[in-house]
Protein backbone atom coordinates (compact mmCIF):
# COMPACT_ATOMS: atom_id res chain seq x y z
CA UNK A 1 0.00 0.00 0.00
CA UNK A 2 1.08 3.71 -0.75
CA UNK A 3 1.63 6.06 2.29
CA UNK A 4 2.31 9.34 2.93
CA UNK A 5 4.83 11.30 5.67
CA UNK A 6 4.19 14.75 6.50
CA UNK A 7 7.24 16.19 8.30
CA UNK A 8 6.28 18.42 11.29
CA UNK A 9 3.17 18.61 12.49
CA UNK A 10 3.40 22.14 13.44
CA UNK A 11 4.80 24.88 11.21
CA UNK A 12 5.22 28.46 12.22
CA UNK A 13 5.49 31.54 9.62
CA UNK A 14 5.52 35.33 9.91
CA UNK A 15 3.03 36.67 7.64
CA UNK A 16 4.41 37.36 4.44
CA UNK A 17 7.24 34.74 4.83
CA UNK A 18 7.79 31.84 2.44
CA UNK A 19 5.58 28.60 3.42
CA UNK A 20 7.17 25.13 3.11
CA UNK A 21 4.88 22.35 4.13
CA UNK A 22 6.78 18.54 3.51
CA UNK A 23 4.91 15.79 1.90
CA UNK A 24 7.41 12.07 0.78
CA UNK A 25 5.37 9.44 -0.41
CA UNK A 26 6.15 6.05 -1.30
CA UNK A 27 4.44 4.47 -4.02
CA UNK A 28 4.45 1.47 -5.94
CA UNK A 29 3.37 2.59 -9.60
CA UNK A 30 3.33 6.05 -10.72
CA UNK A 31 1.60 8.16 -7.63
CA UNK A 32 -1.18 10.91 -7.95
CA UNK A 33 -1.01 13.52 -5.35
CA UNK A 34 -3.37 16.30 -3.65
CA UNK A 35 -3.00 18.78 -1.39
CA UNK A 36 -6.14 19.33 1.05
CA UNK A 37 -6.74 21.98 3.39
CA UNK A 38 -8.83 22.28 6.80
CA UNK A 39 -9.70 25.36 8.16
CA UNK A 40 -11.07 25.49 11.59
CA UNK A 41 -14.76 23.46 12.19
CA UNK A 42 -14.50 22.68 8.09
CA UNK A 43 -14.47 19.53 6.06
CA UNK A 44 -11.25 19.38 3.63
CA UNK A 45 -10.91 21.39 0.59
CA UNK A 46 -9.05 20.08 -2.27
CA UNK A 47 -6.09 23.02 -3.11
CA UNK A 48 -3.72 21.01 -5.90
CA UNK A 49 -3.09 17.91 -7.90
CA UNK A 50 -0.50 16.35 -9.51
CA UNK A 51 -1.59 13.12 -11.84
CA UNK A 52 0.36 13.75 -14.82
CA UNK A 53 2.41 15.80 -17.12
CA UNK A 54 3.90 19.31 -15.55
CA UNK A 55 5.38 18.57 -12.76
CA UNK A 56 4.86 21.92 -10.98
CA UNK A 57 1.08 22.28 -9.99
CA UNK A 58 -0.54 25.76 -9.23
CA UNK A 59 -3.45 25.38 -6.72
CA UNK A 60 -5.08 28.05 -5.24
CA UNK A 61 -4.85 30.79 -2.72
CA UNK A 62 -1.07 30.86 -4.37
CA UNK A 63 0.15 27.57 -3.42
CA UNK A 64 2.04 25.42 -5.49
CA UNK A 65 3.59 22.05 -5.14
CA UNK A 66 6.55 20.49 -7.21
CA UNK A 67 6.53 16.93 -7.87
CA UNK A 68 10.01 15.20 -7.61
CA UNK A 69 10.19 11.69 -8.62
CA UNK A 70 14.08 11.48 -7.72
CA UNK A 71 13.29 12.87 -4.14
CA UNK A 72 9.62 10.97 -3.91
CA UNK A 73 8.43 14.17 -2.35
CA UNK A 74 5.99 17.05 -3.41
CA UNK A 75 6.29 19.84 -0.66
CA UNK A 76 3.69 22.44 -0.93
CA UNK A 77 4.80 26.53 -1.00
CA UNK A 78 3.69 29.90 -1.23
CA UNK A 79 5.71 32.70 -1.23
CA UNK A 80 4.12 34.95 0.92
CA UNK A 81 2.47 33.82 3.64
CA UNK A 82 -0.88 35.58 4.57
CA UNK A 83 -2.78 35.20 8.08
CA UNK A 84 -5.96 33.61 6.45
CA UNK A 85 -3.42 30.77 5.22
CA UNK A 86 -3.54 29.33 9.23
CA UNK A 87 -5.41 25.78 9.14
CA UNK A 88 -3.98 22.45 8.67
CA UNK A 89 -2.93 20.47 5.49
CA UNK A 90 -3.16 17.34 4.22
CA UNK A 91 -1.15 15.38 1.80
CA UNK A 92 -2.87 12.25 0.33
CA UNK A 93 -1.71 9.62 -2.78
CA UNK A 94 -4.01 7.78 -4.58
CA UNK A 95 -3.41 4.06 -3.15
CA UNK A 96 -3.21 0.97 -5.76
CA UNK A 97 -6.33 -0.52 -7.18
CA UNK A 98 -8.37 -2.79 -4.77
CA UNK A 99 -7.62 -6.59 -6.03
CA UNK A 100 -11.14 -7.55 -6.47
CA UNK A 101 -12.94 -3.57 -6.75
CA UNK A 102 -10.28 -1.69 -8.74
CA UNK A 103 -11.21 1.33 -6.57
CA UNK A 104 -8.31 3.42 -5.25
CA UNK A 105 -8.60 5.11 -2.10
CA UNK A 106 -7.06 8.10 -1.28
CA UNK A 107 -4.10 8.00 2.05
CA UNK A 108 -3.82 11.07 3.82
CA UNK A 109 -0.52 12.20 5.65
CA UNK A 110 -1.01 12.77 9.49
CA UNK A 111 -1.65 16.50 8.55
CA UNK A 112 0.52 19.73 9.53
CA UNK A 113 -0.50 22.46 10.91
CA UNK A 114 0.31 25.73 9.87
CA UNK A 115 0.39 29.12 12.25
CA UNK A 116 1.01 32.26 10.79
CA UNK A 117 1.72 35.39 13.25
CA UNK A 118 1.58 39.13 12.80
CA UNK B 1 -24.48 24.96 -4.85
CA UNK B 2 -24.82 23.90 -1.25
CA UNK B 3 -21.74 21.42 -1.36
CA UNK B 4 -22.16 18.17 0.87
CA UNK B 5 -24.31 19.08 3.46
CA UNK B 6 -24.06 16.87 6.52
CA UNK B 7 -26.08 16.50 9.88
CA UNK B 8 -26.25 17.18 12.83
CA UNK B 9 -23.33 18.98 13.19
CA UNK B 10 -22.43 17.74 16.71
CA UNK B 11 -23.78 15.20 18.54
CA UNK B 12 -23.01 14.00 22.19
CA UNK B 13 -24.32 10.83 23.57
CA UNK B 14 -24.45 8.25 25.57
CA UNK B 15 -22.65 4.75 25.38
CA UNK B 16 -24.83 2.02 24.30
CA UNK B 17 -27.00 4.27 22.30
CA UNK B 18 -27.98 4.53 18.60
CA UNK B 19 -26.33 7.14 16.72
CA UNK B 20 -27.23 8.12 13.20
CA UNK B 21 -25.38 10.25 10.98
CA UNK B 22 -26.36 12.10 7.83
CA UNK B 23 -25.28 12.83 4.29
CA UNK B 24 -26.43 14.70 1.17
CA UNK B 25 -23.98 14.70 -1.58
CA UNK B 26 -23.64 17.30 -4.04
CA UNK B 27 -25.99 17.38 -6.69
CA UNK B 28 -24.98 15.03 -10.09
CA UNK B 29 -22.25 13.24 -7.94
CA UNK B 30 -21.87 9.81 -7.66
CA UNK B 31 -19.49 8.64 -5.25
CA UNK B 32 -19.68 8.48 -1.64
CA UNK B 33 -17.06 8.14 1.22
CA UNK B 34 -17.52 7.82 4.89
CA UNK B 35 -14.25 9.32 6.62
CA UNK B 36 -13.32 9.30 10.25
CA UNK B 37 -10.74 11.57 11.88
CA UNK B 38 -9.07 11.13 15.11
CA UNK B 39 -5.75 12.37 17.05
CA UNK B 40 -4.47 9.55 16.78
CA UNK B 41 -5.66 7.36 13.84
CA UNK B 42 -5.77 10.48 11.59
CA UNK B 43 -8.14 10.66 8.77
CA UNK B 44 -9.43 7.15 8.01
CA UNK B 45 -11.69 5.70 5.33
CA UNK B 46 -14.77 3.89 6.69
CA UNK B 47 -16.73 3.18 3.03
CA UNK B 48 -16.96 3.80 -0.30
CA UNK B 49 -20.40 3.94 -2.60
CA UNK B 50 -20.44 4.63 -6.17
CA UNK B 51 -23.97 4.66 -7.86
CA UNK B 52 -25.36 3.67 -4.48
CA UNK B 53 -23.40 0.45 -4.30
CA UNK B 54 -21.20 0.14 -1.86
CA UNK B 55 -17.53 -1.03 -3.35
CA UNK B 56 -15.38 -0.74 -0.37
CA UNK B 57 -16.36 -0.93 3.34
CA UNK B 58 -13.11 -2.71 4.05
CA UNK B 59 -12.93 0.24 7.05
CA UNK B 60 -15.84 -0.06 8.73
CA UNK B 61 -14.27 -1.04 12.13
CA UNK B 62 -16.75 -3.60 12.87
CA UNK B 63 -20.46 -4.83 13.09
CA UNK B 64 -21.45 -1.50 15.65
CA UNK B 65 -21.19 0.42 12.05
CA UNK B 66 -23.37 0.48 9.10
CA UNK B 67 -23.80 2.34 5.91
CA UNK B 68 -26.70 3.06 3.56
CA UNK B 69 -27.43 5.09 0.60
CA UNK B 70 -31.32 4.64 -0.01
CA UNK B 71 -31.47 7.25 -2.94
CA UNK B 72 -29.19 8.32 -5.18
CA UNK B 73 -28.53 11.96 -3.31
CA UNK B 74 -28.37 11.03 0.87
CA UNK B 75 -26.65 8.35 3.13
CA UNK B 76 -26.39 7.39 6.73
CA UNK B 77 -24.00 6.12 9.02
CA UNK B 78 -25.02 4.41 12.02
CA UNK B 79 -23.15 3.72 15.09
CA UNK B 80 -25.33 0.79 17.21
CA UNK B 81 -24.73 0.42 20.07
CA UNK B 82 -22.36 3.16 20.56
CA UNK B 83 -19.07 3.43 22.90
CA UNK B 84 -16.57 5.94 23.77
CA UNK B 85 -13.80 4.80 21.45
CA UNK B 86 -16.25 6.26 18.74
CA UNK B 87 -16.11 9.54 19.56
CA UNK B 88 -14.26 11.38 16.50
CA UNK B 89 -15.29 13.34 13.59
CA UNK B 90 -17.04 11.99 10.72
CA UNK B 91 -16.58 13.78 7.13
CA UNK B 92 -18.57 12.43 4.08
CA UNK B 93 -17.50 13.26 1.11
CA UNK B 94 -18.80 13.12 -2.88
CA UNK B 95 -17.29 13.01 -6.08
CA UNK B 96 -18.36 12.67 -9.66
CA UNK B 97 -16.32 9.86 -11.26
CA UNK B 98 -15.84 5.96 -10.42
CA UNK B 99 -13.33 5.96 -7.67
CA UNK B 100 -10.70 6.75 -10.15
CA UNK B 101 -7.84 7.78 -9.12
CA UNK B 102 -7.82 11.50 -10.21
CA UNK B 103 -11.32 12.37 -8.67
CA UNK B 104 -11.76 15.38 -6.62
CA UNK B 105 -13.35 14.49 -3.34
CA UNK B 106 -15.60 17.41 -1.78
CA UNK B 107 -15.86 17.10 1.93
CA UNK B 108 -18.60 18.07 4.07
CA UNK B 109 -18.05 20.22 7.35
CA UNK B 110 -18.34 16.43 9.18
CA UNK B 111 -20.25 15.66 12.16
CA UNK B 112 -18.30 15.83 15.51
CA UNK B 113 -19.75 12.80 17.94
CA UNK B 114 -18.81 12.52 21.89
CA UNK B 115 -19.85 9.36 23.07
CA UNK B 116 -19.89 9.41 26.96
Amino acid sequence: AQSVTQLGSHVSVSEGALVLLRCNYSSSVPPYLFWYVQYPNQGLQLLLKYTTGATLVKGINGFEAEFKKSETSFHLTKPSAHMSDAAEYFCAVSDTPGMNTGFQKLVFGTGTRLLVSP
Amino acid sequence: DAGVIQSPRHEVTEMGQEVTLRCKLISGHNSLFWYRQTMMRGLELLIYFNNNVPIDDSGMPEDRFSAKMPNASFSTLKIQPSEPRDSAVYFCASSNGQGARADTQYFGPGTRLTVL
